[in-house]
């Protein structure tokens, strides 16, 4: 079975510079949901999306913003990068239209390194 | 803010033996999700509960949602080394607000 798709698998960066993450979900989910995982943490909630609007907002920086386009892929992009934001970013998506928005899938994550 | 408190954080069992996780909260959720998670991997679904008192089982392991919806756990019978991981549980609030908030996570060893 297809499962979320997410691009780059790993990425370096500079200190202020910029990053934009790509996610393709489950085909014929409607929602996807931004996470961010620091090192020894749990995955923390950022931003999601459903039927390509903005549907909760978590804890995500004024630096980052988010989209979901028509295809429904989504892309988390990042700017003036600090070190802290260095960490595994998940995507995931779910189905809300077919009753099972709780039940979410993860890819397989982004290991961002700023330096 | 929702939180759930997962425990043990760790635990290292041999070959053969029981163990239960539970993952508790003062906050009702709508959902309870498992999830196994390998270093530097995405969480992988185990199972989603979504009804109070509700039990599923996954070949040897179980999980049970709490009547009250606050707290659910996860047994697993007769372990494997192939069991070793890192075992997060996540629940969502509910309404249209479908995002998880996740247990700290626990370790699992099982030794040969």
């Amino acid at each position: 079975a297809a499962g979320v798709i997410q691009s780059p698998r790993h990425l370096i960066k500079e200190k202020r510079e910029t990053a934009t993450l790509k996610c393709y979900p489950i085909p014929r989910h409607d929602t996807v949901y931004w996470y961010q995982q620091g090192p020894g943490q749990d995955p923390q909630f950022l931003i999601s999306f459903y039927e390509k609007m903005q549907s909760d907002k978590g804890s995500i920086p004024d630096r980052f913003s988010a989209q979901q386009f028509s295809d429904y892929h989504s892309e988390l992009n990042m700017s003036s990068l600090e070190l802290g934001d260095s960490a595994l970013y998940f995507c995931a998506s779910s189905s809300r239209t077919s009753g099972k928005g709780n039940t979410q899938y993860f890819g397989p994550g982004t290991r961002l390194t700023v330096l | 803010t929702q939180l759930l408190e997962q425990s043990p954080q760790f635990l290292s069992i041999q070959e053969g033996e029981n163990l239960t996780v539970y993952c508790n909260s003062s906050s009702v959720f709508s959902s309870l999700q498992w999830y196994r998670q390998e270093p530097g991997e995405g969480p992988v679904l185990l199972v989603t509960v979504v009804t109070g008192g509700e039990v599923k089982k996954l070949k040897r392991l179980t999980f049970q949602f709490g009547d009250a919806r606050k707290d659910s756990s996860l047994h697993i019978t007769a372990a494997q080394p192939g069991d070793t991981g890192l075992y997060l549980c996540a629940g969502a609030s509910g309404g249209s607000n479908y995002k998880l908030t996740f247990g700290k996570g626990t370790l699992l060893t099982v030794n040969p």
